[in-house]
């Protein structure tokens, strides 16, 4: 299953909505699907899971939705921490592919 | 608190082996499925390999199919990576992570590994 995610780079200021966007080359099992933020320098760490499903500790201002091929991250209002990288991966069927990632940048 | 330590990065010629441990903390290690990912340098991640809780199955990406292998010791709390036949685009971070089930639940910091001559 190829992942690709849009777009590649948004600028957005603080208080604003971003949408992200992982689409999948065939439907996810299960929607078995997961969203990771990546901040520079630090190891990814888990946002969402089960395509919908917040992690422990996560602002409800993450969101996740879809199923079968296409998901999205919502960050409904922007905060300045949330600069980051954002990949989706599906753990449905192995390779447990990632998306590409999309930047979030904050003005 | 999960940790998770990676160690035995470095530079390696083309060609040449390097095995990569991860020291497990703070759980149950014998419970949990471990993964691989690595990043190259300025690049997104790329999952590598994933073992599962008794070590029984093993799953690899078509890039590392046959050169890398996965491995754990429970009586250790290890999981270890083998790479043989190394290559440049092998050089990333490679990060350890603990899954629940085929899920990437916690990361490890990463360890480097380069492949230059």
């Amino acid at each position: 299953i190829v992942l690709t995610q849009s777009p590649g780079t948004l600028s957005l200021s603080p208080g604003e909505r971003a949408t992200l966007s992982c689409r999948a080359s065939l439907s996810v099992g299960r929607n078995y699907l997961v969203w990771y933020q990546q901040k520079p320098g630090q190891a990814p760490s888990l946002l969402i899971y089960d395509a919908s499903t917040r992690a422990t500790g996560i602002p409800d201002r993450f969101s996740g939705s879809g199923s079968g091929t296409d998901f999205t991250l919502t960050i409904s209002r922007l905060e300045p921490e949330d600069s980051a990288v954002y990949y989706c991966q599906q753990y449905a069927t192995s390779p447990l592919n990632f998306g590409g990632g999309t930047k979030v940048e904050i003005k | 608190q999960v940790q998770l330590v990676e160690s035995g990065g470095g530079v390696v010629q083309p060609g040449r082996s390097l095995r990569l441990s991860c020291a497990a903390a703070g759980f149950t290690f014998s419970n949990y499925a471990m993964h691989w990912v690595r990043q190259a340098p300025g690049k997104g991640l790329e999952w590598v390999s994933l073992i599962s809780d008794d070590g029984s199955g093993k799953y690899y990406a078509d890039s590392v199919q046959g050169r890398f292998t996965i491995s754990r010791d429970n009586s250790k709390n290890a999981l270890y990576l083998q790479m043989n036949s190394l290559r440049p685009e092998d050089t990333a971070v490679y990060y350890c992570a603990r899954g629940q089930q085929w899920l990437i639940k916690n990361w490890g910091q990463g360890a480097l590994v380069t492949v230059s001559s």
